[in-house]
């Protein structure tokens, strides 16, 4: 099994709400990513955890705040995004040097 | 920079047809490779993994890695309309060990036409 659940499935939010993307894995993997994608351009990593302890930061805004409660959950809090935020969001995770990406999030900031 | 190179296509091939989509990368201490397809509005999904020189297939997907010449690439046999995708070509970094990033190419189109 290797299977990533993300939700919401789709969210649109407004420039001064704040929302949180969720992400689980019940695969007993210990690093988990969050992945920004843009229309016909590949992934581009955001944030690594590894451990359930914050690994890289990929020069993310800090409107971009994510959260590891357990080695099982991962989280993206959003606050203040711009138009160009507008994305989808995908969450991974990775064993024996595999990574697997969940459904994403289509985000829509208005 | 550590870079991957893909083609972009569109690539397009008939039904039945191999379809070889290609991929070099710079980093020479590179050990893990990797394709993912992902339709159009949809998440990447891992579809073959190469760690060796030479040969890997799976059903009607071959890998095939040359580490001197940092090529990767990628044959579907008796292509069918449902393989129309892009696909992603991804290394891992050559360090980090098990937890080192990926770096994806950008990504080939294909086209299967029935």
């Amino acid at each position: 099994d290797t299977e990533v659940t993300q939700t919401p499935k789709h969210l649109v939010m407004g420039m001064t709400n704040k929302k949180s993307l969720k992400c689980e894995q019940h695969m007993g993997h210990r690093a988990m990513y969050w992945y920004k994608q843009k229309a016909k351009k590949p992934p581009e990593l955001m944030f690594v955890y590894s451990y359930e302890k914050l690994s890289i930061n990929e020069s993310v805004p800090s409107r971009f705040s994510p959260e590891c409660p357990n080695s099982s959950l991962l989280n993206l809090h959003l606050h203040a995004l711009q138009p160009e935020d507008s994305a989808l969001y995908l969450c991974a995770s990775s064993q024996e040097n595999r990574q697997y990406f969940g459904p994403g999030t289509r985000l829509t900031v208005t | 920079q550590k870079e991957v190179e893909q083609n972009s296509g569109p690539l397009s091939v008939p039904e039945g047809a191999i379809a070889s989509l290609n991929c070099t990368y710079s980093d020479r201490g590179s050990q893990s490779f990797f394709w993912y397809r992902q339709y159009s509005g949809k998440s990447p999904e891992l579809i073959m993994f190469i760690y060796s020189n030479g040969d890997k297939e799976d059903g009607r997907f071959t890998a095939q890695l040359n580490k001197a010449s940092q090529y990767v690439s990628l044959l579907i046999r008796d292509s069918q309309p449902s393989d129309s995708a892009t696909y992603l070509c991804a290394v891992k970094e050559g360090y980090g060990g098990s937890q080192g990033n990926l770096i994806f190419g950008k990504g080939t189109k294909l086209s299967v036409k029935p």
